[in-house]
């Protein structure tokens, strides 16, 4: 199973929106909506940001919206802010039953 | 509150044994609507998923293509907890070791994390 593939790096000011993309293929992406989003903040667990698609857990700010058309996904962050700044890492359930994360996009808020 | 707490050694020879506990509270690891993952981070590799057991009537549990020749995950329902077994490690599996919980192959609750290095 290959990694769904993601842009190394993003960059946006703060107040800008950016738009992190997720490509996959029909046996994983464009398969289920069990598509999530994760950020990495570095000495810390990942924290859930979006699950099946365009779902948000309690508390994540609703700056961050997600879609998925076909077999790629995206993360929207909207009104950026300084401690946006981590790596985002997005992940699909796939046809066999197993689990594939993307390569990781670092964000940086300039 | 669901709690993960991650044990195990930090240190592990090539060609030895990789293994890890993650043990649960706040929930229970035969329930029939999560799932228990096990999670690697790597500079090299990024986030990898390693596999997972769950219970839907019956015990299913699923590995990564990568490692599914060393890997065992066993649940334990007598500690409400699950494990993870890789062999014959080589340094490229060094990295940090999460278990996690999922709903719906989205991971909410993490555990604290185990930096295991391969290393003589």
């Amino acid at each position: 199973q290959s990694a769904l593939t993601q842009p190394a790096s993003v960059s946006g000011s703060p107040g800008q929106s950016i738009t992190i993309s997720c490509t996959g293929t029909s046996g994983d992406v464009g398969a289920y909506d069990y598509v999530s989003w994760y950020q990495l903040h570095p000495g810390k667990a990942p924290k859930l940001m979006i699950y099946w698609v365009t779902n948000r857990p309690s508390g994540v700010p609703d700056r961050f919206s997600a879609s998925k058309s076909g077999n790629t996904a995206s993360l929207t962050i909207s009104g950026l802010q300084t401690e946006d700044e981590a790596d985002y890492y997005c992940s699909s359930y796939t046809t066999s039953g197993t689990v594939v994360f993307g390569g990781g996009t670092k964000l940086t808020v300039l | 509150q669901v709690q993960l707490q991650q044990s195990g050694p930090g240190l592990v020879k090539p060609s030895q044994t990789l293994s890890l506990t993650c043990a649960i509270s706040g929930d229970s690891v035969s329930s029939t609507s999560a799932g228990w993952n096990w999670i690697r981070q790597s500079p090299s590799r990024g986030l990898e998923w390693l596999g997972r057991t769950y219970y839907r009537s019956k015990w299913y549990i699923e590995y990564a293509v990568s490692v599914r020749s060393r890997i065992t995950i066993n649940p334990d329902t007598s500690k409400n907890q699950f494990s993870l077994q890789l062999n014959s490690v080589t340094p490229e599996d060094t990295a940090l070791y999460y278990c996690g919980r999922d709903l719906g192959a989205a991971v909410d609750y993490w555990g604290q994390g185990t930096l295991v290095t391969v290393s003589s």
